[in-house]
């Protein structure tokens, strides 16, 4: 079975700063995949990236970037110029590429951007 | 865009009620799940569903069934409601090879 750490319950950062959200996961599987959802207070889950385990070059949606180390099963998730509209929960996720369709989350990270 | 809707925001019930959570996706997806979200435990699966009348059990099923008799719409069900099952819920659904799940908005339902 995988699991999905992250240890981070709480962040918070000052606008325009970078933050980095830590994700590990524990798993037999070579071929997988990851992601890191986002849920804005009251608002609804949204992908932010997603990572194929098979693409060694790490994933990047605009401000969004994550460093994927596939030996050490870390999957960060780094927020460039921070925005107020950044501050949400946000969740790891696995899913193996065989077998069933099921994704295993982390248990969330609540990111607070301070004005 | 994928939209995936629940059929309630809110929703409060008494305990031994039959509660029905209905979840409707316009992308002709296969995949649909059901999830549970609790403070500190992240999204638990409850249930999911690859096919029309097909399921299978999750992470938490106890307490739970559930129902797809139209590709599109994906019911869970609490056949006699318990206090401890007041949680946000959430549905989502899965199509495609970029193996992205879409949510709904959720459904918070308090058990009193």
């Amino acid at each position: 079975a995988q699991t999905v750490t992250q240890s981070q319950p709480e962040m918070s950062v000052q606008e325009a700063e970078t933050v980095t959200l830590s994700c590990t996961y524990d798993t037999s599987e070579n071929n997988y995949y990851l992601f890191w959802y986002k849920q804005p207070p009251s608002r609804q889950m949204i992908l932010v990236i997603r990572q194929e385990a098979y693409k060694q070059q790490n994933a990047t949606e605009n401000r969004f970037s994550v460093n994927f180390q596939k030996a050490a099963k870390s999957f960060s998730l780094k927020i460039s110029d921070s925005q107020l509209g950044d501050t949400a929960m946000y969740f790891c996720a696995f899913k193996a590429d065989f077998g069933n369709e099921k994704l295993t989350f982390g248990t969330g990270t609540r990111l607070t951007i301070i004005p | 865009d994928v939209k995936v809707t629940q059929s309630s925001r809110y929703l409060v019930k008494r305990t031994g009620e039959k509660v029905f959570l209905e979840c409707v996706q316009d992308m002709d997806h296969e995949n649909m799940f059901w999830y549970r979200q609790d403070p500190g435990l992240g999204l638990r699966l409850i249930y999911f569903s690859y096919d029309v009348k097909m399921k299978e059990k999750g992470d938490i099923p106890e307490g739970y069934s559930v129902s797809r008799e139209k590709k599109e719409r994906f019911s869970l069900i609490l056949e006699s409601a318990s206090t401890n099952q007041t949680s946000m819920y959430l549905c989502a659904s899965m199509g495609g090879a970029k193996n992205i799940q879409y949510f709904g908005a959720g459904t918070r339902l308090s058990v009193l």
